[in-house]
């Protein structure tokens, strides 16, 4: 069972537009949701993350909308750089778990054209 | 550099064989996590250990075992490997074993079963 579904599956922006990577969940006791940043060969990389009791979170470049009742989250990278060139994982858990693992989205490969 | 270290970096062998992926995680993190990455399921959660004992299973196959030992580093070990466990695997860490506290992934194991 897929608890957490992300679109699109690749992404190609110029510089300086806005990347959307969109997220949805289906499990209500998830409440804390991060993004990851993969590049080749590396390990993912918290980019930024947030609870469900504020509806948008903002860090530099990225900001992550949260829609509650619809269930869904995404994130907006803005004034995209081709640094920003890599693969982006949405994830949720359940913080008040005894443990807790992150359930991944499939990933979104975004490339940033100079 | 997250701080987690994974050895090996990579490892080919063969169908029927059994590996051994050691983890050390970052100066002072109690929870060691052990993920699979492959093209066809994602990246998913496979077990967790809080200082020395499992706290969280996730689908993890039977022929896969983990333990964390008194030093905190963590192995988990494959046998009966099959063509499909093929795939990265990673081992991220985070200081407590439970909540939303950030876990940082190490930059994985390649596991390739010819």
């Amino acid at each position: 069972q897929q608890q957490v579904k992300q679109s699109p599956q690749s992404l190609i922006v110029q510089k300086g537009g806005i990347s959307i990577i969109n997220c949805a969940y289906e499990n209500t006791a998830f409440d804390y949701f991060p993004w990851y940043q993969q590049f080749p060969g590396k390990g993912p990389a918290l980019l930024i993350a947030i609870r469900p009791d504020v509806s948008e979170k903002k860090e530099g470049r990225f900001t992550i909308s949260f829609n509650k009742s619809a269930k869904q989250f995404s994130l907006h990278i803005m004034d995209s750089q081709p640094g920003d060139s890599a693969t982006y994982f949405c994830a949720a858990s359940i913080s008040n778990e005894a443990g807790n693992m992150l359930t991944f989205g499939g990933g979104t490969r975004l490339m940033v054209k100079p | 550099d997250s701080g987690v270290t994974q050895t090996p970096k990579h490892l080919i062998t063969a169908t029927g064989q059994r590996v051994t992926l050691r983890c050390s995680p970052r100066s002072g993190d109690l929870s060691v996590y052990w993920y699979q990455q492959s093209l066809d399921q994602g990246l998913q959660f496979l077990i967790q250990y809080y200082n020395g004992e499992e706290r969280a299973k996730g689908n993890i196959l039977e022929r896969f075992s983990a333990q964390q030992f008194p030093d905190l580093h963590s192995e988990l070990n494959l046998s009966s490997l099959e063509l499909g466990d093929s795939a990265l695997y990673f081992c991220a860490s985070s200081p407590l074993g439970s909540g939303d506290n950030e876990q940082f992934f190490g930059p994985g194991t390649r596991l390739t079963v010819l």
